[in-house]
């Protein structure tokens, strides 16, 4: 079984700041994704970023981008240009590739809250 | 707009009372899922469906039901709630065929208080 942990219940970030969020994971796997994903106060549940474990290119998305160390099961967000938008929960999970089984479910960590200030 | 709804938003109500939560999307997915969240938890899955009449369990499926009679629909059935049920729940669907190349989308959440 996968076990996805993120030691940060809690973060805060000056607004215009870069802030790193942390992310490891347990996986006898070799093929298989990671994302991050976004809960602001309204609930939902937004995908930041995504990652095949397969690309050793570190994947970005405008001020987000990750830093995916796979020899250390490290996957961590950083966000550039801190915005107060970017105040929400934030989510690292896991999912194993197999290739004919669609079925594969997310396993998310813990969380993160994330505070940007004025 | 391609969209999850679930209903109801908030509920609560009392050990041992059936209750269903629906949810619905619009985008035809094939697959659907239930996740309850919890505090230090993240999300969990509870059961999920790759289409209609097949469904599987999850993470924690003990406690609920699941039915996929249509396509667009995926109610979650809490035959006799009890309090440890008390949490947020999210339904989600995406396309079957490729994992990475449709995103997963998820509902608003739903919360439940079983006192």
């Amino acid at each position: 079984a996968q076990t996805v942990t993120q030691s940060q219940p809690e973060m805060s970030v000056q607004e215009a700041e870069t802030v790193t969020l942390s992310c490891t994971y347990d996986t006898s796997e070799s093929n298989y994704y990671l994302f991050w994903y976004k809960q602001p106060p309204s609930r939902q549940m937004i995908l930041v970023i995504r990652q095949e474990a397969y690309k050793q290119q570190n994947a970005t998305e405008n001020r987000f981008s990750v830093n995916f160390q796979k020899a250390a099961k490290s996957f961590s967000l950083k966000i550039s240009d801190s915005q107060l938008g970017d105040t929400a929960m934030y989510f690292c999970a896991f999912m194993k590739h197999e290739r004919y089984n669609a079925g594969n479910m997310l396993t998310f960590g813990g969380g993160t809250r994330l505070m940007v200030k004025p | 707009e391609a969209q999850v709804t679930q209903n109801p938003r908030y509920l609560i109500t009392v050990t041992g009372k059936k209750l269903t939560v629906t949810c619905s999307q619009n985008m035809n997915h094939e697959y659907m899922s239930w996740y309850r969240q919890d505090p230090g938890l993240g999300l969990r899955q509870i059961y999920y469906s790759m289409n209609v009449e097949v469904t599987d369990k999850g993470d924690v499926p003990e406690g609920y039901k699941v039915s996929r009679k249509e396509k667009r629909n995926f109610p979650l059935i809490l035959e006799s709630p009890s309090p440890n049920q008390t949490s947020l729940y999210f339904c989600a669907s995406r396309r079957f065929i490729d994992v990475m190349s449709d995103t997963q989308y998820f509902g608003p959440g739903t919360r439940l208080t079983v006192l």
